[in-house]
């Protein structure tokens, strides 16, 4: 059982450039969403999705769009990226009924430096 | 709106000590009460959880109690190892209906040999 799986584990890009993180669960979670973790500020949600097709914006959602067109699938589209966005993403998923009900899935990580 | 408060870390322990990581919340409704753990260069897993007042979730040797009248959820290790060093978050989830959890800030845990 992969669980959530999020590529790449680590990225280096330019002021400027775009890019997507990935990320998929095969446990047919309804609830996804994205994190960014930075020193000292804990976690702060950057976009969530309660099912496919539907999306909303976080905590700190500027500069990142997102698009839920299955249930698997969940990407983070950096526009033009900045410095200010260096931080270690993770992509999470929970069930929203049963017995694992809200119980946060965590993928391991993509370590994004912008230069 | 909701919100956790942990404990600024970081907690700096001898092996075999007793753990105590200290959690607060404010939340509207009944939510469920989490600890994560995230190991180096790792994600965020689920450590216990308490989905009721007076519930008692463990594992892995460490305990917290869903206390609604202090609203805590502290989490305690009798005798903590070098493999608990981690950062610990505490979060709800739940509450007022909404799926979005709340977490902590997380408490870095240290254990020396």
């Amino acid at each position: 059982n992969a669980g959530v799986t999020q590529t790449p584990k680590f990225q280096v890009l330019k002021t400027g450039q775009s890019m997507t993180l990935q990320c998929a669960q095969d446990m047919n979670h309804e609830y996804m969403s994205w994190y960014r973790q930075d020193p000292g500020m804990g976690l702060r949600l950057i976009h969530y999705s309660v099912g496919a097709g539907i999306t909303d914006q976080g905590e700190v959602p500027n500069g990142y769009n997102v698009s839920r067109s299955t249930t698997e699938d969940f990407p983070l589209r950096l526009l033009s990226a900045a410095p200010s966005q260096t931080s270690v993403y993770f992509c999470a998923s929970s069930a929203r009924h049963g017995i694992g009900q809200n119980i946060q899935y965590f993928g391991a990580g993509t370590r994004l430096s912008v230069l | 709106g909701d919100s956790v408060t942990q404990m600024e870390g970081p907690v700096t322990l001898s092996e075999e000590a007793f753990l105590t990581i200290n959690c607060t919340y404010t939340a509207t409704g009944y939510p469920s009460l989490f600890w994560y753990v995230q190991y180096p260069g790792e994600g965020l897993q689920l450590l216990l959880k308490a989905t009721k007042a007076d519930d008692k979730g463990s594992n892995k040797g460490f305990e917290a109690t869903y206390r609604k009248e202090t609203t805590s959820f502290h989490l305690e290790k009798g005798s903590v190892q070098v493999s608990d060093s981690a950062v610990y978050f505490c979060a709800l989830s739940g509450s007022g209906g909404s799926y979005i959890p709340t977490f902590g800030r997380g408490t870095s845990l240290i254990v020396h040999p």
